[in-house]
């Protein structure tokens, strides 16, 4: 099974501040990685897929960068509807997320 | 406009089966790979079990292998997972989720509300 470790597990950060969440993947995945935005009580919402591919109708504040076993979600000039937790998914493989970042407000 | 409605969640008792249901609408269902994703409270999303779009090759997690059963009935654009031998571990909210691309894998870029399954004495 490939394992996804995302970094940090929790991230406090004011509104305006740029952010980066790392995920690395036990072995190489190429580019099929995806990212997920969810808020409490709610269903995920898909960000970005194939590691750097904006999804319809995401802000372009999002972004994602990587190949291989490393990958980043950078978001720029986070704004109050960001504060939420992220999730990374291979699907390179059979499918696996990783642990989860949750953003707080500083 | 993509709609995916889980049902079936409901409290079982450790040991006991449950199937739940996800009725999808908005796009031509047959054409999609679909999935079920579960999250325990206060925990991350765990991957499940994905289904081809002819039903024909399941996939599941190794924590479900062998006791749950993903299927799909393309003419009532109905999902499915039958849960048997339930234990306090399956306690989850259920989400169903539509695969983007269509006739390939890929991630889920529609996800229904979930549906709660407690296992529990």
């Amino acid at each position: 099974d490939i394992q996804m470790t995302q970094s940090p597990s929790t991230l406090t950060a004011s509104v305006g501040d740029r952010v980066t969440i790392t995920c690395r993947a036990s072995e190489s995945i190429g580019s099929r990685l995806a990212w997920y935005q969810q808020k409490p009580g709610k269903a995920p919402n898909l960000l970005i897929y194939k590691a750097s591919t904006l999804q319809s109708g995401v802000p372009s504040r999002f972004s994602g960068s990587g190949s291989g076993t490393e990958f980043t979600l950078t978001i720029n000039s986070l704004q109050p509807d960001d504060f939420a937790t992220y999730y990374c998914q291979q699907y390179s493989s059979l499918y696996n997320f990783g642990q989860g970042t949750k953003l707080e407000i500083k | 406009e993509v709609q995916l409605v889980e049902s079936g969640g409901n409290l079982v008792k450790p040991g006991g089966s449950l199937r739940l249901s996800c009725e999808a609408s908005g796009f031509t269902f047959d054409t999609y790979a679909m999935s079920w994703v579960r999250q325990a409270p206060g925990k991350g999303l765990e991957w499940v079990s994905t289904i081809s779009l002819s039903g024909g090759t399941p996939y599941y997690a190794d924590s479900v292998k062998g006791r749950f059963t993903i299927s799909r009935d393309n003419s009532i654009n109905k999902l499915f997972l039958q849960m048997n031998s339930l234990s306090v571990e399956d306690t989850a909210v259920y989400f169903c989720a539509k695969i983007a691309v269509a006739g390939s894998r890929g991630p889920a870029d529609y996800w229904g509300q979930g549906t709660l399954v407690l296992v529990s004495s």
